[in-house]
C-alpha cells in the first residue's frame, strides 16, 4: 500500500465511449502525475500537476483530458480512445515537482475494444 | 535529462547478491541517480537514491564512482520474491523522472 488508490483497476471500453479514471492521495503531497505504461515499452510521462495546476503536458492526445479538481484527487478523462490506447495507466504523488520520491498507484488497466 | 543504459535482463539463483549497473556518461551536475521497483501489473517503487559514493538502505545498496558515469545496484541475498524490473533514473531539481526500458531480474530456486 502506498497511500495512492487508482480506480478502476480494470477497464474495457468501446472507442466510442467516455470514462474517467480516478486516483487519490492522502500523503499530503502537492504534485500529482499520469503515466501510461504500454506492453514492452518504457513510461511514458503524460502530465504532471503541482498544487492542482498543470506544468506539463508532454505532447498527449486530446482524447485523454485530465483534471485535478484539489491537491489530493487526479481524473484523466478518456474519449473515443483507439485500441493502441489500451496499457496500464499508472498515477502518481510526490510532496513536490522538484522531489525524486514519487509513490505510484496499482494502475488501471485498460482495454479498447 | 541524460540518458541511461542498463542490462535488458540478469537471471540470479535464490540468496545471491545481484548488481545491476548502469551507464549514465552524460550526467549532469545537478541529477541524482535514483532506483525503482516495478513487479507486473503493480505501479514503480522507490528504492534508494544516491549523488555519489555509497548509499545503504534496508533494502538495497548504491554504489557510485567518483566520476558519476555509472551507478551499481546491489540487491543483497535475493530471494523469489525480488523478480521485478529495476530501472535506474536520472533526476535533476525539478525531479522530472523519465523512466528507460529497466533490467528485468529473474531469481530462480
Amino acid at each position: 500500500e502506498t497511500g495512492v488508490t487508482q480506480t478502476p483497476r480494470h477497464l474495457v471500453m468501446g472507442m466510442t465511449n467516455k470514462k474517467s479514471l480516478k486516483c487519490e492521495q492522502h500523503l499530503g503531497h502537492n504534485a500529482m502525475y499520469w503515466y501510461k505504461q504500454s506492453a514492452k515499452k518504457p513510461l511514458e510521462l503524460m502530465f504532471v500537476y503541482s498544487l492542482e495546476e498543470r506544468v506539463e503536458n508532454n505532447s498527449v492526445p486530446s482524447r485523454f483530458s485530465p483534471e485535478c479538481p484539489n491537491s489530493s484527487h487526479l481524473f484523466l478523462h478518456l474519449h473515443t480512445l483507439q485500441p493502441e490506447d489500451s496499457a496500464l495507466y499508472l498515477c502518481a504523488s510526490s510532496p513536490g515537482v522538484s522531489s525524486t520520491e514519487a509513490f505510484f498507484g496499482q494502475g488501471t488497466r485498460l482495454t479498447v475494444v | 535529462l541524460a540518458k541511461t543504459t542498463q542490462p535488458i535482463s540478469m537471471d540470479s539463483y535464490e540468496g545471491q547478491e545481484v548488481n545491476i549497473t548502469c551507464s549514465h556518461n552524460n550526467i549532469a551536475t545537478n541529477d541524482y541517480i535514483t532506483w525503482y521497483q516495478q513487479f507486473p501489473s503493480q505501479g514503480p517503487r522507490f528504492i534508494i537514491q544516491g549523488y555519489k559514493t555509497k548509499v545503504t538502505n534496508e533494502v538495497a545498496s548504491l554504489f557510485i564512482p567518483a566520476d558519476r558515469k555509472s551507478s551499481t545496484l546491489s540487491l543483497p541475498r535475493v530471494s523469489l520474491s525480488d523478480t521485478a524490473v529495476y530501472y535506474c533514473l536520472l533526476s535533476d531539481s525539478w525531479g522530472k523522472l523519465q523512466f528507460g526500458a529497466g533490467t528485468q531480474v529473474v531469481v530462480t530456486p
